[in-house]
């Protein structure tokens, strides 16, 4: 079935440093990706996406671009802040046709600390 | 506007016990979705409703049932509480059905521990 594969955290970086969070799929079809982030001890909420391949999803520094060839959707930002602290979602919408269908499958999620 | 809101927050039950938990969908929002996040992992689509029916169902028993209301709040029921069944409960919402690219709200989600 459908999944996706992120790095494993956590991930430790220092302030002003390059991020990069891995996350590779496997699916039927041609899904939307998404990055979803969550603080601690708040819900889900979505940080980037791209619905078809070669698309670049971009938010608050944020960048990942849709392979289809590679499969892979990682996650980058530039200069990460000690307020990025969070755990990162990579995710995919479900192709299958049936009960799932249009919702979403995650990773298991890559928790970044960013030290001052 | 108002976001999706969960309640109760936190929850403490014993094995063999049932749960109910709530979600208030975001404003204009018909369709709600519930997922389980067990601690370390991702979410898992258990359900979705749309305009008060069932509109699609994950890899979970039927001991997990659900509803919606009428104004497209929902609630989350789990009988025979088992220990694997302690997790964050997340409820998302949106606006029609599911979209290939439509973006989910998710709500702080309820933290189940099942003793």
């Amino acid at each position: 079935g459908d999944s996706v594969t992120q790095m494993e955290g956590p991930v430790t970086l220092s302030e002003e440093a390059f991020l990069t969070i891995n996350c590779t799929y496997t699916a039927t079809g041609y899904p939307s990706l998404f990055w979803y982030v969550q603080y601690p001890g708040e819900g889900l909420q979505l940080l980037l996406k791209a619905t078809k391949a070669d698309d670049k999803g971009s938010n608050k520094g944020f960048e990942a671009t849709y392979r289809k060839e590679t499969t892979s959707f990682h996650l980058e930002k530039g200069s990460v802040q000690v307020s990025d602290s969070a755990v990162y979602f990579c995710a995919l919408s479900d192709m299958n046709y049936g009960g799932s269908q249009g919702n979403l499958i995650f990773g298991k999620g890559t928790k970044l600390s960013v030290k001052p | 506007e108002t976001g999706v809101t969960q309640s109760p927050t936190h929850l403490i039950k014993t094995r063999g016990q049932q749960v109910t938990l709530r979600c208030s969908s975001q404003s204009g929002h018909n369709t709600v979705s519930w997922y389980q996040q067990a601690l370390g992992q991702g979410p898992q689509f258990i359900f979705q409703y749309y305009r008060e029916e069932e509109n699609g169902r994950g890899n979970f028993p039927p001991r997990f049932s659900g509803l919606q209301f009428p104004n497209y709040s929902s609630e989350l029921n789990v009988n025979a509480l088992e220990l694997d069944d302690s997790a964050l409960y997340l409820c998302a919402s949106r606006e029609g059905l599911a979209g290939l690219g439509n973006e989910q709200f998710f709500g702080p989600g309820t933290r189940l521990t099942v003793l």
